[in-house]
């Protein structure tokens, strides 16, 4: 399974670091990413990881923004976020890809909420 | 980036009657070396996060009833629901795994009539 942490009301301009504990399975196995949805509104691919930390890739509206990263010996994910605007506020989710595959996904967190207000 | 539009944002559908979701990519996501579609269909329940239900257009994901079937190729595609019962109430997406970045379309609510 997959336990997002990190989630909270932060102000704009503000940071945050998401967190993505996985088990039950290799986790150092798997490519990693994260997506997002505003309240009431669709899926977002946000930023996704090799398994070794090699590459990552990020969403263009937000790659200044984003730093994806990984610990494969604590079976965790992360997401930094600065310079939080009021439209980043939105459901975060970790996803793991299906096996053999790098952008299906098969497995989800509950989500994290992140709320941008003043 | 591929662009996915759905079609229709919503629909209303009887108890035991067809649902029926289009889902439409800006460009093909049939791959011509494995001639095979790399489109996904999702379900979202509130305030749950989305459940993996076909991949490669038309095969059902684990445990996923076959009263839910997809089909399409190339840039059109299909999700049915062929009798629907109350526990399929919910957004349906669709999903491109072609390239990166991974893109959705916008979603279709599925209501009981």
């Amino acid at each position: 399974q997959l336990v997002e942490s990190g989630g909270g009301l932060v102000q704009p301009g503000g940071s945050l670091r998401l967190s993505c504990g996985a088990s039950g399975f290799t986790f150092g196995s798997s490519w990693m990413s994260w997506f997002r949805q505003a309240p009431g509104k669709g899926l977002e691919w946000v930023a996704s990881q090799k398994q070794d930390g090699t590459e990552k890739y990020y969403v263009d509206s937000m790659k200044d923004r984003l730093t994806i990263s990984r610990d494969n010996a604590k079976n965790f994910l992360y997401l930094q976020l600065i310079s939080l605007r009021t439209e980043d506020t939105a459901v975060y989710y970790c996803a793991r890809p299906r096996a053999g595959f790098v952008r299906l996904f098969d497995l989800w967190g509950q989500g994290a909420l992140v709320t941008v207000s003043s | 980036d591929v662009v996915m539009t759905q079609s229709p944002g919503s629909v209303s559908v009887s108890l035991g009657e067809r649902a029926t979701i289009n889902c439409k990519s800006s460009q093909s996501v049939l791959y011509s070396v494995d001639n095979k579609n790399y489109l996904a269909w999702y379900q979202q329940k509130p305030g749950q996060p989305p459940k993996l239900l076909i991949y490669w257009a038309s095969t059902r994901e684990f445990g996923v009833p076959d009263r839910i079937s997809g089909s399409g190729s190339g840039t059109d595609f299909t999700l049915t629901i062929s009798s629907l019962q109350a526990e399929d109430v919910a957004v349906y997406y669709c999903q491109q795994y072609y390239n990166t970045p991974p893109t959705f379309g916008q979603g279709t609510k599925v209501e009981i009539k």
